[in-house]
């Protein structure tokens, strides 16, 4: 069991180019969702997405797109890398519902972006 | 809007001693509150979390955390620490529906031998 896996570890950009961190989750969860770490500010969330054809903003999404077409992959889109989107990105997943109403996210081990 | 607050950037305890990580939230309603650990280079693991009920949850690795409404805070506890805690502690609030998360700016964590 996988859990979440993402795709690349680590990536260096210039200014303007794109690119498309990748997650890919095999537990069956309906949640979907991507944060961004940066020192002194904890994570903040960019977008989620509670099930496949339906994602919504989180607290930062300028400068993202995302996708679900399946219920297993969520990637993150960067149209045109800007130096204020070096960061470590984690994409997490869960189940809805049940009887607490407050599932547990599952991480993935990161992605490093540096932008230049 | 939710927010959770963790007052301290470090916290230094020397092994085998007590340990508390704080933190402080504002909601509206009925708090679901979290605490995660990061070591290095990892993603972020579960410790434990709080629904209702009992105010004193029990979590993973032997920590605990004490839900107290009146000052609206979630501390994080220990009874003894060890060098391998030593991590990036996170408290966080479910802000609305589904799990949507709500991340303090994180507490550095070191255990000195």
């Amino acid at each position: 069991n996988a859990g979440v896996t993402q795709t690349p570890k680590f990536q260096v950009l210039k200014t303007g180019q794109s690119m498309t961190l990748q997650c890919a989750q095999d537990m069956n969860h309906e949640y979907m969702s991507w944060y961004r770490q940066d020192p002194g500010m904890g994570l903040r969330l960019i977008h989620y997405s509670v099930g496949a054809g339906i994602t919504d903003q989180g607290e930062v999404p300028n400068g993202y797109n995302v996708s679900r077409s399946t219920t297993e992959d969520f990637p993150l889109r960067l149209l045109s890398a800007a130096p204020s989107q070096t960061s470590v990105y984690f994409c997490a997943s869960s189940y809805l519902g049940g009887a607490s109403g407050a599932n547990v996210l599952t991480f993935g081990a990161g992605s490093r972006l540096t932008v230049l | 809007a939710q927010s959770v607050a963790q007052p301290e950037d470090q916290v230094n305890v020397a092994e085998g001693n007590p340990l508390t990580v704080k933190c402080t939230y504002s909601v509206s309603g009925n708090p679901y509150l979290f605490w995660y650990v990061q070591y290095p280079n990892r993603g972020l693991q579960f410790l434990l979390k709080y629904i209702t009920g009992d105010n004193l949850v029990k979590g993973s690795y032997g920590f605990e955390a004490e839900f107290n409404k009146s000052q609206t805070s979630f501390h994080l506890k220990k009874p003894s620490a060890l060098v391998s805690d030593s991590a990036l502690y996170f408290c966080a609030v479910r802000d609305g529906g589904y799990n949507k998360l709500i991340f303090g700016a994180g507490t550095r964590l070191a255990v000195h031998p």
